[in-house]
């Protein structure tokens, strides 16, 4: 069974830049996550949705930053325009279910953002 | 407020040491799950364990074995008769038991970075 994929694996980009990146998550499963992986620090969450909803993005900076996941399968986060401090590994993973019932996540390899 | 101490920033073993990776974590619910992640060089989050707050049985597998204590919220992990694949950053990582809104998200520690050398 194939993984979470994500691509591209690296980006640089020059701030100011817009950029995406696309995920598509285990096939089957319903919950999607998008997390923020800062140098030297774990994963943060920064928007979950279940199927084709939104559920949480209360950390997701609304400002530059917005998800879609049209279908309800693969998804894409988009930064626009990019700044310094959006360097970092964007993590996707994925759950099956929306229930609290599948507990384990499941992540891809991540894009690692460069941005100078 | 939920929360998750790795105070081991890094360490640094010879291969065949055993090794013990702390974890603490802050909650407030009765309910509860604890997980390790690795995550190899190569990027990916691999998982590892998942305890719920109702199991403190602690748990072996091959060179593996975690050590969950709720008198002391800790949740340790560790690896014996290390070996160089062994190298990595490894995550202990929170999650309530409810569901909705955001509730149910993982809450991740900084990860403690183990260098196992030959």
């Amino acid at each position: 069974e194939a993984g979470v994929v994500q691509s591209p694996r690296y980006k640089i980009i020059e701030k100011k830049q817009p950029v995406a990146f696309w995920c598509n998550p285990i096939s089957g499963h319903n919950t999607l996550y998008w997390y923020r992986q800062n140098l030297g620090q774990g994963p943060e969450l920064l928007i979950r949705y279940e199927n084709e909803e939104a559920v949480d993005d209360s950390q997701l900076p609304k400002d530059r930053f917005s998800a879609e996941r049209l279908k309800g399968v693969d998804s894409t986060l988009k930064i626009q325009p990019a700044e310094l401090g959006d360097s970092a590994v964007y993590l996707c993973a994925s759950r099956a279910g929306t229930s609290g019932r599948s507990i384990e996540q499941f992540f891809g390899p991540g894009t690692r953002l460069t941005v100078l | 407020a939920q929360k998750v101490t790795q105070a081991q920033t890094e360490i640094s073993v010879v291969e065949k040491e055993d090794v013990t990776l702390d974890c603490v974590y802050e909650t407030r619910d009765t309910t509860y799950y604890l997980f390790w992640y690795k995550q190899p060089p190569s990027g990916e989050l691999v998982f590892l364990i998942r305890r719920n707050s109702f199991d403190e049985q602690n748990e072996i597998s091959g060179r593996y074995s975690w050590n969950f204590q709720k008198s002391t919220s800790s949740f340790n992990f560790t690896i014996t008769a290390s070996q160089v694949v062994d190298s990595a950053v490894y995550f202990c990582a929170l999650r309530d038991m409810n569901y909705g809104g955001s509730q149910g998200n993982l809450i991740f520690g900084k990860g403690t970075k183990l260098s196992v050398k030959p």
